[in-house]
C-alpha cells in the first residue's frame, strides 16, 4: 500500500464552521490531490498540487481551498462548512503527471 | 454533461457468469486506468491502457483500450463474490495533468 494517511478519517461539524483534513504521504511523490466523491457523481477533483507551493483548482473548488508547505503534506480547508459538503474526501498521489495516482483511505465528513 | 460514460451503472449478477462493462467518451485519451473500489475503502489501480487498441489481461479479467482511445472495456470471466465493488474508469487528456473519473459501475456477484 502507498504510504498515504488522511485524518481525521469520520468529523461530523456544524455548519459556518472552518474545517481542515491533512493528507500526509511518505512516498515522496510530486502530486497530490484531493477529491471527493458522492452518489452520482463519482470522484471529482476539488485541487491539486504539483510541487511544494504549487496548487491549481480542479472541477469543484468553490469553497475550497488547500495549502502544500511541504512535500508530505496537503492539507484541505473549508473555510465555512456546508450541507453540500458533506461528502467522502479521497487524497491521492502521484509521481508524474499523467501517470498512476495512489488513494488514501478517504475522510468521511458530515456537515450538520 | 459527463466526459465519461460508464455503463451499465448497476449489475448484478450469478457468480460464475461472465461480464463486460464500459467507458466512453467524446474526447481522445493519452491513456486510460481502471480502478476497482470497496465499500469503506480508497480506489485502488487495477490496470493502466496507453496504446490505442491494446488489451491486457489480469488473471479473469480483459481490459481493451479501443483502438481510437475513446473508449474501453473490462471483461470477467467466471465472476466470483471477490470482484464484487465499484469499477471506475479515469482518464488523462492530452496535454492535461488532472485525472478525471467516470461515475463507475457498481457491480455485485452472488453467490
Amino acid at each position: 500500500d502507498a504510504g498515504i494517511t488522511q485524518s481525521p478519517r469520520h468529523k461530523v461539524t456544524e455548519t459556518g464552521t472552518p474545517v481542515t483534513l491533512r493528507c500526509h504521504q511518505t512516498e515522496n511523490h510530486r502530486y497530490m490531490y484531493w477529491y471527493r466523491q458522492d452518489p452520482g457523481h463519482g470522484l471529482r477533483l476539488i485541487h491539486y498540487s504539483y510541487g511544494v507551493k504549487d496548487t491549481d483548482k480542479g472541477e469543484v473548488s468553490d469553497g475550497y481551498s488547500v495549502s502544500r508547505s511541504k512535500t508530505e503534506d496537503f492539507l484541505l480547508t473549508l473555510e465555512s462548512a456546508t450541507s453540500s459538503q458533506t461528502s467522502v474526501y479521497f487524497c491521492a498521489i502521484g509521481q508524474y503527471s499523467g501517470n498512476t495516482i495512489y488513494f488514501g483511505e478517504g475522510s468521511w465528513l458530515t456537515v450538520v | 454533461t459527463q466526459l465519461l460514460e460508464q455503463s451499465p451503472q448497476f449489475l448484478s449478477i450469478q457468480e460464475g457468469e461472465n461480464l463486460t462493462v464500459y467507458c466512453n467518451s467524446s474526447s481522445v485519451f493519452s491513456s486510460l486506468q481502471w480502478y476497482r473500489q470497496e465499500p469503506g475503502e480508497g480506489p485502488v489501480l487495477l490496470v493502466t491502457v496507453v496504446t490505442g487498441g491494446e488489451v491486457k489481461k489480469l488473471k479473469r479479467l480483459t481490459f481493451q483500450f479501443g483502438d481510437a482511445r475513446k473508449d474501453s472495456s473490462l471483461h470477467i470471466t467466471a465472476a466470483q463474490t471477490g470482484d464484487t465493488g465499484l469499477y471506475l474508469c479515469a482518464v488523462h487528456l492530452f496535454g492535461n495533468e488532472k485525472l478525471t473519473f467516470g461515475t463507475g459501475t457498481r457491480l455485485t456477484i452472488i453467490p
